[in-house]
């Protein structure tokens, strides 16, 4: 039972570069959600999800874009990187109800650097 | 909208003191409270949560936080430090009717041996 799992765990971008942040998880959650943490910030949310073929906005979706074709996978894509994108991204699932008492399972993140 | 602040980025004690670390909320809804842990290179996990009920809630490793609505407060305890503590504590608050989570900006602690 792996969890969420995120890869790559470490990536360096050049500005304007695209690049896809993946995101799996094997527990049958419907919920999924994509978090940008940033220091003295805390965690702030881009994009989640309730279930396949259902995605929002979160409070940074700006530059970022979702997709959920299967329960198991919600891909995060940079379309055009910028140096302010650097960061560490966590990707978080959970049951659908379980949302809602803020059990949150989250992967080991991604660090991403915009040169 | 609902936002969450914590006092003190950093904190340190020493090894079996009390640990202190402070959370306060706004929430025009009654407010479901959590504290998340991180430790190096890992994700968040879940330490304890307020939804209902008792206001004193037990997490894992020995914490525990009080709800306290009249001071918009959930600050998180432990009666003894153990170096094994050391790691960042994320406090946050349910969306009001958004599925997801708001975080505090979160206090890293120190446990001094």
């Amino acid at each position: 039972n792996a969890g969420v799992t995120q890869t790559p765990k470490f990536q360096v971008l050049k500005t304007g570069q695209s690049m896809t942040l993946q995101c799996a998880q094997d527990m049958n959650h419907e919920y999924m959600s994509w978090y940008r943490q940033d220091p003295g910030m805390g965690l702030r949310l881009i994009h989640y999800s309730v279930g396949a073929g259902i995605t929002d906005q979160g409070e940074v979706p700006n530059g970022y874009n979702v997709s959920r074709s299967t329960t198991e996978d919600f891909p995060l894509r940079l379309l055009s990187a910028a140096p302010s994108q650097t960061s560490v991204y966590f990707c978080a699932s959970s049951y659908r109800a379980a949302i809602d008492t803020g059990e949150l399972f989250f992967g080991e993140g991604s660090r991403l650097t915009v040169l | 909208a609902q936002s969450v602040t914590q006092l003190g980025s950093h904190v340190s004690v020493s090894e079996g003191a009390l640990v202190l670390l402070r959370c306060n909320y706004s929430s025009s809804v009654p407010p479901y409270l959590f504290w998340y842990v991180q430790y190096p290179n890992q994700g968040l996990q879940l330490l304890l949560k307020y939804t209902t009920g008792a206001t004193l809630v037990k997490g894992i490793n020995g914490f525990e936080a009080e709800f306290k609505k009249s001071e918009t407060s959930f600050h998180l305890t432990k009666p003894s430090a153990h170096m094994s503590d050391a790691a960042e504590y994320f406090c946050a608050v349910r969306g009001e009717g958004r599925r997801a989570l708001t975080f505090g900006s979160g206090t890293r602690l120190q446990v001094q041996p």
